[in-house]
């Protein structure tokens, strides 16, 4: 089955700065989707990327798929204390959408 | 507004007793799915359903037990043969399959002692 690593597990960061989580996959990426989490709450969907070099952007946030290297990147800048909480990528390999992998997740704190 | 609600939020159960997750959607979505969400572990799914009637096995599926008799209800079960099932159980849905995102309901903590 499909793996997803998640780095880093968590990162503390000051109000301001900019930071990036990865996801690398251990299969063919055919659709790749970003979600934040608020601790003890459901997924909110950020973005999805389906093919390689793909970069889409959001306010702040930016998520770029490297298709080669079964890897993606979400990158905040100028963060904010509501940029805090649990960032998943989740991960289709089948190719129909129909079962998603998740990863571990990225717990980000902003401080003032 | 359109959603999905999960009920309750938090389910206390003493070990041995089947009790059940509700899952409610009103985003006339036809794929419904159940994680389970552990410390450390991410997201973990257990069933889906594609359509009506019908379900499939996730990767985590013993256990548990679903139904899809209506479009909008997906509700799980989760048995006393489950070894482990203090956890946070999350209901998605999404439009149909293709590269549809999932939408999330906001989850039920279930405590088993």
């Amino acid at each position: 089955s499909q793996e997803l690593e998640q780095s880093p597990q968590s990162l503390i960061v000051q109000e301001g700065k900019n930071l990036t989580i990865n996801c690398t996959s251990s299969k063919t990426l055919y659709g790749l989707y970003w979600y934040k989490q608020k601790y003890g709450e459901g997924l909110i969907f950020l973005m999805m990327l389906q093919k390689g070099g793909e970069e889409k952007s959001h306010e702040k946030i930016t998520a770029k798929l490297d298709e080669k290297k079964q890897q993606s990147s979400l990158h905040i800048t100028a963060s904010q204390p509501s940029h805090a909480g649990i960032y998943l990528c989740g991960a289709d390999s089948t190719g129909t959408a129909s079962k998603l992998t998740f990863g571990t997740g990225t717990r980000l704190q902003v401080t003032l | 507004d359109g959603g999905i609600t999960q009920s309750p939020k938090y389910l206390f159960r003493k070990e041995g007793q089947n009790v059940t997750l509700s899952c409610e959607q009103n985003l006339n979505h036809d794929a419904m799915y159940w994680y389970r969400q552990d410390p450390g572990q991410g997201l973990r799914l257990i069933y889906y359903s594609q359509i009506v009637n019908d379900f499939q096995k996730g990767d985590i599926a013993e256990g548990y037990s679903v139904s899809r008799e209506k479009k909008e209800s997906f509700p799980l079960t989760v048995t006393s043969a489950q070894k482990n099932p203090t956890a946070f159980y999350l209901c998605a849905s999404s439009p149909d399959t293709s590269y549809s995102p999932l939408h999330f309901g906001n989850g039920t903590r279930l405590t088993v002692t």
